[in-house]
């Protein structure tokens, strides 16, 4: 089956560590993007890639760093510079302009 | 700038219509998509319209008014399983090279009652 996989589901981090989320897809969509959910707010995009070895910051991408080596794959890394790093974190891809595929999430805590 | 806003929260009865309104405000407008989420889970594709009128897909259905920037979405014959956030986003079509970024609002969660 087709789809978006986020991994951990949940993650648990100390103030002063990188964490690295994982998202992969097998859709073979060329779009990728990272948004972050808070509660009572919209989805706010972090990062973006069109192609591999390509990616735009988004609207919120302070404290927070990508890579697109293989089409697949599309990592996030919450760095130790975000300010206020807790909330879910969904990937997802689209072919060209079409609607937007999401996966699961994941949810980070940071104690 | 750019704005989305829709009602926080709504109810209704199981069985019945619910039209869920979504108001934008953005700098360019290239089309509009409704997405259906669970707590806790990933935000599914339910909709999307990007000329003015009614796209009908099932007990769901979309409206859009460009000249308004103004669009609902209508849920039929209400189940308990629609107990959900329903997200409202604009395409921005103020970004060149093909870009598809999408500005969410808040969402509006829906609560469904027997």
């Amino acid at each position: 089956d087709g789809g978006i996989t986020q991994s951990p589901k949940y993650l648990f981090r100390k103030e002063g560590q990188n964490v690295t989320l994982s998202c992969e897809q097998n859709l073979n969509h060329d779009a990728m993007y990272w948004y972050r959910q808070d509660p009572g707010q919209g989805l706010r995009l972090i990062y973006y890639s069109q192609i591999v070895n390509d990616f735009q910051k988004g609207d919120i991408a302070e404290g927070y760093s990508v890579s697109r080596e293989k089409k697949e794959s599309f990592p996030l890394t919450v760095t130790s510079a975000q300010k206020n790093p807790t909330a879910f974190y969904l990937c997802a891809s689209s072919m060209g302009r079409n609607e937007q595929f999401f996966g699961p999430g994941t949810r980070l805590t940071v104690l | 700038g750019q704005n989305i806003d829709q009602p926080t929260e709504m109810t209704a009865t199981e069985g019945a219509i619910v039209q869920i309104n979504c108001t934008y405000q953005t700098s360019g407008f290239n089309g509009l998509f409704w997405y259906q989420q669970h707590a806790g889970e990933a935000p599914t594709f339910l909709s999307y319209n990007v000329l003015d009128g009614l796209e009908e897909k099932g007990r769901f259905s979309s409206f859009l008014s460009r000249s308004k920037g103004y669009s609902y979405l209508l849920l039929k014959e209400l189940q308990m399983k629609d107990s959900a956030s329903y997200l409202c986003a604009v395409r921005d079509g103020s970004i060149s090279g093909g870009y598809n970024k999408l500005i969410f609002g808040a969402g509006t969660r829906l609560a469904v009652h027997p």
